[in-house]
C-alpha cells in the first residue's frame, strides 16, 4: 500500500498525559498537512510542511501542540498535557506541489484520540 | 460568516434519484475547488476537482460560479454506494500567503433502497 499511513489508529489517554502520532506520507509528496476533525464537522487545518519546513500553523494549534518533519519524510504531531477537548480524529494528508497552485491532497486513515 | 458553507442536510434520497448539493464560499480570491467524499469513520477521499467550465465524471457533475461564489455537485441515478458525507473544499491564501484548504462541514447523503 503506497498511500498515506498513520499510527496509531486509535489512542485512549488520560487527561494530562502526552501523546504522539506519526504520519508517513506518499513517498514522492513534498507537502504534508495535519488536520483535526470532530463529529459533524469538516477537517480543520492545523499545520503544514513543505519538505522539512513548517510553513504555517493554525491558531487552533496551541502551545501544547507541536509538529515536526525532520527529514522531509514522515511527520509527528505531539500533544502535551492532553485535555478532554483534544478528543478528535487527527488526519494527515500529503500532496505534491511544484508551483504555487493547489493540488489534491490525499488523506491517511486518521488517528482517533479519546482523552478520558 | 463561515468561509465555506454547505447545505445542512441530511439528504435521504431514493435509489435512482438525482440529488444536488450546493456550497458557497466567502473568499473571492479562492483559486481551486474540490468535492471530497467521506464514509462513516473513514478519511476524506477526493471525489473530483471543480473547474471553471464545469466538469463531469460519470454520474457526477460539478459546477463553479465564480461571480456568485457558488459550487455545486449533481449526482444522477444515485446508488446505495453513494451514501456518504460530501465535503465542499475551497483553496485560498492564508494571512501568511500560504495556500490552505478550507473544508465545509459536509452534507450527509443516505440513499434509500
Amino acid at each position: 500500500d503506497t498511500g498515506v499511513s498513520q499510527d496509531p489508529r486509535h489512542k485512549i489517554t488520560k487527561r494530562g498525559q502526552n501523546v504522539t502520532f506519526r504520519c508517513d506520507p506518499i513517498s514522492e509528496h513534498n507537502r504534508l498537512y495535519w488536520y483535526r476533525q470532530t463529529l459533524g464537522q469538516g477537517p480543520e487545518f492545523l499545520t503544514y510542511f513543505q519538505n522539512e519546513a513548517q510553513l504555517e500553523k493554525s491558531r487552533l494549534l496551541s502551545d501544547r501542540f507541536s509538529a515536526e518533519r525532520p527529514k522531509g519524510s514522515f511527520s509527528t504531531l505531539e500533544i502535551q498535557r492532553t485535555e478532554q477537548g483534544d478528543s478528535a480524529m487527527y488526519l494527515c494528508a500529503s500532496s505534491w506541489t511544484q508551483d504555487r497552485g493547489t493540488h489534491e491532497q490525499y488523506f491517511g486513515p486518521g488517528t482517533r484520540l479519546t482523552v478520558t | 460568516r463561515k468561509e465555506v458553507e454547505q447545505d445542512p442536510g441530511p439528504f435521504n434520497v431514493p435509489e435512482g434519484a438525482t440529488v444536488a448539493f450546493n456550497c458557497t464560499y466567502s473568499n473571492s480570491a479562492s483559486q481551486s475547488f474540490f468535492w471530497y467524499r467521506q464514509d462513516c469513520r473513514k478519511e476524506p477521499k477526493l471525489l473530483m476537482s471543480v473547474y471553471s467550465s464545469g466538469n463531469e465524471d460519470g454520474r457526477f457533475t460539478a459546477q463553479l460560479n465564480r461571480a456568485s461564489q457558488y459550487i455545486s455537485l449533481l449526482i444522477r441515478d444515485s446508488k446505495l454506494s453513494d451514501s456518504a458525507t460530501y465535503l465542499c473544499v475551497v483553496s485560498g491564501r492564508s494571512n501568511f500567503g500560504n495556500e490552505k484548504l478550507t473544508f465545509g462541514t459536509g452534507t450527509r447523503l443516505t440513499i434509500i433502497p
